[in-house]
């Protein structure tokens, strides 16, 4: 099975601040990566799929990048609203999570 | 406008069985994969498989094999997760997830409310 590696597990952050977390996978996935972001009580929501295309709906200020292994998942400016835990996942064989990453307020 | 809805919290005692349901509405059921995920209390999201919703084949991720079975009602557009022999460690809320596509190639995009599955004697 292919696992799924983020980092940080957590940090802390300013509203404003730009923040990346890193995904990556134990081989080789070609763009097969989604994010989500969740929220405590809630289901998580679609943010990036195909490792880069932005979900209907979801803030220009959310972006994604890489293939293959590695891949990362940017905020270019966070808002109140962005403090939740983010979640890799691939589904190019079968699907995988990686273990998340929350994302606090400093 | 896509909706997923899943059945109410349970409480149920170590060996019962649970069966979790996920009704579909605002689009075709059988046109997208329905997939499963366990959420257990403060941890991350596992994929527990996917059910074909065209062909009612289901596939278990590693670890939800044995107790675990998936099936369906296409005249309802329900999904069903039925767990037996219930332990402690199933605790957990579960969520159905449509697949994007019609197999497990593309994200879950809509997701239900989540269903909290509790297990206590």
């Amino acid at each position: 099975a292919i696992r799924m590696t983020q980092s940080p597990s957590s940090f802390s952050a300013s509203t404003g601040d730009r923040v990346t977390i890193t995904c990556r996978a134990s081989q080789g996935i070609s763009s097969y990566l989604a994010w989500y972001q969740q929220k405590p009580g809630k289901a998580p929501k679609l943010l990036i799929y195909a490792a880069s295309t932005l979900q209907s709906g979801v803030p220009s200020r959310f972006s994604g990048s890489g293939s293959g292994t590695d891949f990362t998942l940017t905020i270019s400016c966070l808002q109140s609203e962005d403090f939740a835990t983010y979640y890799c996942q691939q589904y190019y064989s079968l699907q995988t999570f990686g273990q998340g990453t929350k994302l606090e307020i400093k | 406008q896509v909706q997923l809805v899943q059945s109410g919290s349970e409480l149920k005692k170590p060996g019962a069985s649970v069966k979790v349901s996920c009704k579909a509405s605002g689009y075709t059921f059988t046109s997208y994969a329905m997939n499963w995920v366990r959420q257990a209390p403060g941890q991350g999201l596992e994929w527990m498989g996917w059910i074909n919703t065209n062909t009612g084949n289901p596939t278990y991720a590693q670890g939800f094999t044995g107790r675990f079975v998936f099936s369906l009602d296409t005249s309802v557009s329900t999904a069903y997760l039925q767990i037996s022999s219930l332990k402690a460690e199933d605790t957990a809320v579960y969520y159905c997830a449509r697949g994007d596509c019609s197999s497990t190639s593309c994200p879950p995009d809509y997701w239900g409310q989540g269903t909290l599955v509790t297990v206590s004697s």
